[in-house]
């Protein structure tokens, strides 16, 4: 079974940059699995940021973007806001209609 | 707009069935993928399954296939997700989701329901 990965937890400082990943056990990641990203505050529901790995969702902030870095898909945030302390989750398509969430990572901005 | 809005919260005990709503609002329903998203209490999200309302054609998660089943009623633009028989271990919050996008090259999922809340107790 696939199983996507992303880094459990991550710190960064107010206004810094940081860059989350998602992988796969087995394998790189590519355009062709579509990666797109998702924030979670505690108690409400996820939020789209990007998709098509690159392409912003309507309202989210010039401060994230999405890449491929290597083999893995990425999620970078270059001036990092206390609002965006959240968990992060990607997803990956992979044909037949079938998707997957990676673990999720919790953003600390401290 | 486009949204999403959910039934409420269920309370049931093991071996009960359930059947949760998401109806569809601002955009043409049965045209668009919608999926179902679980969230186990402190755990990551896990996508479930989509249906096409169009056609009612639904792929599975492996991890979900045989566990649940997603129905779709393309007359009231609603969306269905439902159990025959319960476990304590199906309490989680469900999300609905509208997928965007084609089956040959992925999904966005947007928008999103609010959550509904199961809990299966004893």
């Amino acid at each position: 079974q696939t199983v996507v990965t992303q880094e459990p937890s991550f710190s960064v400082s107010p206004g810094g940059t940081v860059t989350l990943t998602c992988g796969l056990t087995s394998g790189s990641v590519s355009t062709d699995y579509n990666p797109s990203w998702y924030q979670q505050t505690p108690g409400q529901a996820p939020r789209t940021l990007i998709y098509n790995t690159k392409t912003r969702s309507s309202g989210v902030p010039a401060r994230f973007s999405g890449s491929i870095l290597g083999n893995k898909a990425a999620l970078t945030i270059t001036g990092a806001q206390t609002d965006d302390e959240s968990n992060y989750y990607c997803l990956l398509y992979l044909r037949g209609g079938i998707s997957v969430f990676g673990g999720g990572t919790k953003l600390t901005v401290l | 707009e486009v949204q999403l809005v959910q039934s409420g919260a269920e309370v049931k005990k093991p071996g009960e069935s359930l059947k949760i709503s998401c109806k569809g609002s601002g955009y043409n329903f049965p045209t668009s993928w919608i999926g179902w998203v679980r969230q186990m209490p402190g755990k990551g999200l896990e996508w479930m399954g989509i249906i096409y309302p169009g056609d009612s054609d639904t792929r599975y998660s492996p991890s979900f296939q045989g566990q649940v089943t997603i129905s779709a009623d393309k007359s009231s633009n609603t969306a269905h997700l439902q159990w025959s028989s319960l476990r304590a271990s199906d309490t989680a919050m469900y999300y609905c989701a509208r997928h965007q996008g084609r089956l040959r090259d992925g999904f966005n999922l947007d928008p999103w329901g609010q959550g509904t809340l199961v809990t299966v107790s004893s």
